[in-house]
């Protein structure tokens, strides 16, 4: 298995709604990561997970909170977001030292209204 | 921070033309990569190129890491080129930076 999946594929929430999105790789990568994308933007740096635990926080609002139950499983729970917050964001995983590449899933949309 | 500028920002060609995307970055890196980011968000991997030079198919890319700049070479395009190509760097260990991205549109 050489791909990372993300769930769900869209989302649509209100500012005062909690979700989550998931993310699930079994490549046996040991760092995972977000990243939030707005449109006709680069992908931008969120969260690292390196064995499990948070190695990056890129001065992400609390409003976002990243949790890694396990070495396969990343998620991303939302909670009072803004509309501005609205973007595209993907998952990413790779081995847990520099040099090596990145799988990316192919995202979820979110729409915050 | 490190520094990864693209050239150029966006690009138009006819199908069956060549191009060279640029990328260059302003520290030494571990990784480099090549992704298209298709019109539903998609990031393909296209290269993991850190130096030296591969080809796929009608794509190659040379990256020459001691002047610190990656050449992603498409030939003969066709209308699924069409999309955002990014290269990525990853100066340390766990943090893969992109590009500011070139637009690549290609016509029938």
């Amino acid at each position: 298995d050489t791909e990372v999946t993300q769930t769900p594929k869209h989302l649509v929430m209100g500012m005062t709604n909690k979700k989550s999105l998931k993310c699930e790789q079994h490549m046996g990568h040991r760092a995972m990561y977000w990243y939030k994308q707005k449109a006709k933007k680069p992908p931008e740096l969120m969260f690292v997970y390196s064995y499990e635990k948070l190695s990056i926080n890129e001065s992400v609002p609390s409003r976002f909170s990243p949790e890694c139950p396990n070495s396969s499983l990343l998620n991303l729970h939302l909670h009072a977001l803004q509309p501005e917050d609205s973007a595209l964001y993907l998952c990413a995983s790779s081995q847990n030292r520099g040099g090596y590449g990145y799988t990316f899933g192919s995202g979820t949309r979110l729409t915050v209204v | 921070g490190i520094q990864v500028e693209q050239s150029p920002p966006d690009l138009i060609l006819q199908e069956g033309a060549n191009s060279t995307l640029r990328c260059n970055f302003s520290d030494s890196v571990n990784n480099l990569q090549w992704f298209h980011q298709n019109p539903w968000g998609q990031l393909i991997n296209l290269f993991y190129i850190p130096s030296g030079t591969k080809q796929n198919g009608r794509l190659s890319a040379t990256t020459v890491a001691t002047e610190r700049y990656s050449l992603l070479y498409i030939s003969s395009s066709q209308t699924p080129d069409s999309g955002v190509y990014f290269c990525a760097v990853e100066p340390g260990a766990n943090n893969l930076f992109f590009g500011t991205g070139t637009r690549l549109t290609v016509i029938p």
